[in-house]
């Protein structure tokens, strides 16, 4: 089975500082890794995905998260945070792709101060 | 941009009472999912459907839950005799088959 542990529950940062959400998972098999993000009173946000290929991914709010294998982690960063980046942040592991379920941590919530 | 859509956005109920959740997945995905999210807790996975049947299911997923796709568009979750530890955020997602799901708004359940 799969897990998933963000040992941070909560972050605070200054505007415009640089952020590390962490991830870490452990699995048998091959994994898929997600970040979603839940805004104040909204649902969750696919972030980015890492499903194969180049271990740094990107999302077009400017994180990025890396898969790094050996030590089971998938940390989000962003090198310049603002007030609009407040949210909840949730890492998941899947065992595969379509049909497979998410295991979700439970959530970094990350708080931007101006 | 297509997107998951649920109502109601808030259902209070009485304990006891059945209720229906409903979603709209995005038109061409093929797995829908039902996921909860308890007040403070960590969002837990309900159930998976595919192929007009269940593919997976948790252990949370009692015979007090069932799921369906009455229409081609609608996926339905409904809980029979809700209990006061039923009370949280209900999503629904769906998906194609290369990974990464699409998430619903929630519905907030009250259990009274």
């Amino acid at each position: 089975a799969q897990s998933v542990t963000q040992l941070d529950s909560q972050v605070p940062v200054f505007e415009e500082a640089p952020v590390e959400l962490r991830c870490n998972y452990s699995s048998s098999v091959s994994v898929y890794l997600f970040w979603y993000v839940q805004y104040p009173n909204q649902g969750l946000q696919l972030l980015l995905k890492y499903l194969s290929g180049s271990t740094l991914v990107e999302s077009i709010n400017g994180f990025e998260a890396e898969f790094n294998k050996s030590q089971t982690s998938f940390h989000l960063r962003k090198p310049s945070v603002h007030i609009s980046d407040t949210a909840e942040y949730f890492c998941a592991v899947s065992k595969g792709s379509g049909n497979t379920p998410l295991v979700f941590g439970k959530g970094t919530r990350l708080s931007v101060i101006a | 941009e297509p997107e998951v859509t649920q109502t109601p956005s808030h259902q209070v109920t009485q304990m006891g009472q059945e209720v229906i959740l409903r979603c709209v997945p995005i038109s061409n995905h093929l797995y829908f999912y039902w996921y909860r999210q308890i007040l403070g807790q960590k969002v837990e996975f309900l159930v998976s459907f595919y192929n007009n049947e269940i593919s997976e299911k948790s252990e949370i997923f009692d015979d007090q839950f069932s799921v369906e796709r009455p229409d081609g568009s609608n996926f339905t979750l409904k809980i029979r005799s809700t209990k006061l530890e039923d009370s949280a955020m209900y999503f629904c997602a769906s998906s194609t088959a290369t990974g990464g799901l699409f998430f619903g708004p929630g519905t907030r359940l009250t259990v009274l």
